[in-house]
C-alpha cells in the first residue's frame, strides 16, 4: 500500500465548531488531493494541491480550507463545521497529474 | 458538466459467472477513464486506466473497455469468485486526473 495515513479515522463534533483532517504521505509525491464521498454521490474533489503552498479549488470547495507547508502533509480544514459537511473524507496522492491517484483509508466525520 | 453514471447500482452474481459492470459519462471529450475497487472501510483502488485514445485495457482477468462516441465504458471479469466482492466505480477526467468526475459505484457480490 502507499504510505498514506489520515487521522482521526472517526470524529464526532458539533455544528458551528472548527475541524481539522490531515493526510501524511511518506511517498514524496507532488499532487495531493481531499474527497468526500456520499451515498449516490460518488467521490468529489474538495481541493487538491500541487506543491508546498500551492493549492486549488475542486467540484465542492465551500465552507472547506487547505494547507501544505510541507510536502509530506495536506490539511482540510472546515472553519466553522455544518451537518452538510458529514461524509467520509480522502485523501489521494499521485506523482504526476496523470498517473493513476492512490487513497488513504478515510476519516468518517459526522457533524451533529 | 460531466456526468457519470453507473447501473446497476448493486448486483449479486454466483461464483465463476462472467459480469459485465457499466459507466456512461454525458460528454464524450474525455482525457482518460478509470476503474477503480473499494472494499468496505477502505479507499479506492485503482484497477485500469483507459487513455481517450485507446479502446481498452486488460489486468488478469479483468478487461475494460471505452467507447467515446457512445459515452460508455465497461469493465468485464472473468470468472468472478468471492474476493471480487466490492464496490468498483468510474471515473472520468476532462483535461487531466485533476478533475475527475465519480460515478456512485456498483456494489458486486460474488456467492461462492
Amino acid at each position: 500500500d502507499a504510505g498514506i495515513t489520515q487521522s482521526p479515522r472517526h470524529k464526532v463534533t458539533e455544528t458551528g465548531t472548527p475541524v481539522t483532517l490531515r493526510c501524511h504521505q511518506t511517498e514524496n509525491h507532488r499532487y495531493m488531493y481531499w474527497y468526500r464521498q456520499d451515498p449516490g454521490h460518488g467521490l468529489r474533489l474538495i481541493h487538491y494541491s500541487y506543491g508546498v503552498k500551492d493549492t486549488d479549488k475542486g467540484e465542492v470547495s465551500d465552507g472547506y480550507s487547505v494547507s501544505r507547508s510541507k510536502t509530506e502533509d495536506f490539511l482540510l480544514t472546515l472553519e466553522s463545521a455544518t451537518s452538510s459537511q458529514t461524509s467520509v473524507y480522502f485523501c489521494a496522492i499521485s506523482g504526476t497529474e496523470d498517473q493513476p491517484q492512490h487513497f488513504g483509508d478515510g476519516t468518517r466525520l459526522s457533524i451533529l | 458538466k460531466q456526468e457519470v453514471t453507473q447501473i446497476p447500482a448493486a448486483l449479486s452474481v454466483p461464483e465463476g459467472e462472467n459480469l459485465v459492470l457499466n459507466c456512461s459519462f454525458t460528454d464524450s471529450a474525455i482525457y482518460n477513464l478509470q476503474w477503480f475497487r473499494q472494499d468496505p472501510g477502505k479507499g479506492l483502488t485503482s484497477l485500469l486506466l483507459i487513455q481517450s485514445s485507446q479502446r481498452e485495457q486488460t489486468s488478469g482477468r479483468l478487461n475494460a473497455s471505452l467507447d467515446k462516441s457512445s459515452g460508455r465504458s465497461t469493465l468485464y471479469i472473468a470468472a468472478s469468485q468471492p474476493g471480487d466482492s466490492a464496490t468498483y466505480l468510474c471515473a472520468v477526467s476532462i483535461y487531466n486526473n485533476n478533475d475527475m468526475r465519480f460515478g456512485a459505484g456498483t456494489r458486486l457480490t460474488v456467492k461462492p
